[in-house]
């Protein structure tokens, strides 16, 4: 099976603008979370998607929103970008995010925003 | 509530040398704990998990960790350390009637010296 794949890879943007990451998850994966990874802050969860909807968010400005399609892939959004988004983003897949379910990660998209 | 506390952000041992990476939990119900490893540039990827039946855990590259419900602990370690272990070490957690979806810790970087 193909693992999870993000892309871009690498991205620069400026302050202010917006930026889409997409992530396609494993085939058969419904549930799909997406988290940011700063030196800081280490792993912050963003927010889960299972079926096209959100079941769980974390603690982040409404500037950050995803979405999820009907074959699972999903999308996440950064309007307004600060200096301060500057971060790899890591989407993981998982079967149907039960408890004891194992994560997938792709290789992450760097976000350096100027 | 559920949370995670590694100990040490660096730990440093020479090649050959046993590894112990060192993870505490805190929930309120039964835990699921893992391990998940992060090689530069690349996403997390799971090295083991305890999901309450064996305590004592094996995983991939040699690597085993042990669920210590009394000391609220789940230590990773490894008898002889190779170069290629030099990486981000993660541990998370998460619980029946709790969040599935899992609180990472803030990580341990391996350094392997030759």
């Amino acid at each position: 099976k193909a693992g999870v794949t993000q892309t871009p890879r690498y991205l620069i943007k400026t302050r202010g603008q917006q930026v889409t990451l997409s992530c396609s998850p494993i085939s058969g994966h419904r549930s799909v979370s997406w988290y940011q990874q700063t030196p800081g802050q280490g792993l912050q969860f963003l927010f889960e998607y299972f079926s096209e909807t959100q079941r769980n968010k974390g603690n982040f400005p409404g500037r950050f929103s995803g979405r999820q399609f009907s074959n699972s892939r999903s999308e996440m959004n950064v309007s307004t970008l600060e200096l301060g988004d500057s971060a790899l983003y890591l989407c993981a897949s998982a079967s149907s995010g039960r408890v004891e379910e194992t994560q997938y990660f792709g290789p992450g998209t760097r976000l350096l925003v100027l | 509530a559920q949370s995670v506390t590694q100990l040490g952000s660096h730990v440093s041992v020479s090649e050959g040398a046993l590894v112990l990476l060192r993870c505490n939990y805190s929930s309120s119900v039964p835990p699921y704990l893992f391990w998940y490893v992060q090689y530069p540039n690349q996403g997390l990827q799971l090295l083991l998990k305890y999901t309450s039946a064996a305590t004592l855990v094996k995983g991939i590259n040699g690597f085993e960790a042990e669920f210590k419900k009394s000391e609220t602990s789940f230590h990773l370690t490894k008898p002889s350390a190779h170069m290629s272990d030099a990486a981000e070490y993660f541990c998370a957690v998460t619980s029946t009637g709790g969040s599935y979806i899992p609180t990472f810790g803030r990580g341990t970087s391996l350094i392997v010296h030759p």
